[in-house]
């Protein structure tokens, strides 16, 4: 199993300001995504965080708003840039691991952003 | 295409008494199917899974769920609610095969309440 830790658990920020949240599994894993989730709605795949190349985005999404790092199997960054209220959601960091034979996709607990 | 449909926005139970949330799905492909569960200001936690072995899947907790695909369901049971059962559940489908790359598509979720 993979556990998954995010930093920061919740922030409050400004209007046209940055944040980035680090995520961090405590074993090697082979796929790594970032979510977000709206208050009172689902979840919904911001990117597959690739490790040494650029982020695949979903559609909807891109890269100059929501830049994506992933330096090594194990670490990922996501950056909320220029945010607006309306980015005001749970940030979450998923990872692709091994669960006895089976894959298993597994969640860190999301980091809550509020946006003024 | 993938999608996933659960049935009911809200359900409330009373203590002791049998759980029911009811998703239908819809895929291309052979799927896999999972519940997860999501406590207040806590992160997504496995449930149970399908993965084309036995169509009655029991998870933790004491919940269990049976793929029917004639129905195209994979409703989510447990014999007799706990306190602790009050959570946000999400149906989730994937048709990628396993080893390929893996996204998941959530349904709606069902906030479910266990009255004393």
């Amino acid at each position: 199993s993979a556990v998954i830790s995010q930093k920061p658990s919740r922030d409050i920020c400004q209007r046209g300001t940055s944040l980035t949240i680090q995520c961090q599994v405590d074993s090697q894993v082979t796929m790594m995504f970032w979510y977000r989730q709206q208050p009172g709605q689902s979840l919904t795949l911001i990117a597959t965080a690739n490790q040494g190349s650029e982020a695949t985005y979903e559609s909807g999404f891109v890269i100059d708003k929501f830049p994506i790092s992933r330096p090594n199997l194990t670490f990922s960054t996501l950056t909320v840039s220029n945010m607006s209220p309306e980015d005001s959601s749970i940030y979450l960091c998923s990872a692709l691991g091994t669960s006895g034979v089976m894959e298993t996709q597994y969640f860190g607990p999301g980091t809550r952003l509020l946006v003024l | 295409a993938q999608s996933v449909t659960q049935l009911d926005s809200h359900v409330s139970v009373s203590e002791g008494t049998p759980v029911l949330l009811r998703c239908n799905y819809s895929s291309s492909y052979s799927p896999s199917l999972f519940w997860y569960v999501q406590h207040p200001n806590k992160g997504l936690q496995l449930l149970l899974k399908y993965t084309s072995a036995a169509t009655l899947v029991k998870g933790i907790n004491g919940f269990e769920a049976e793929f029917k695909k004639s129905e195209t369901s994979f409703h989510l049971t447990k014999p007799s609610a706990h306190m602790s059962d009050a959570a946000e559940y999400f149906c989730v489908v994937s048709d990628r095969p396993s080893g390929s790359a893996r996204q998941l598509t959530f349904g709606s979720g069902t906030q479910l309440t266990v009255l004393p």
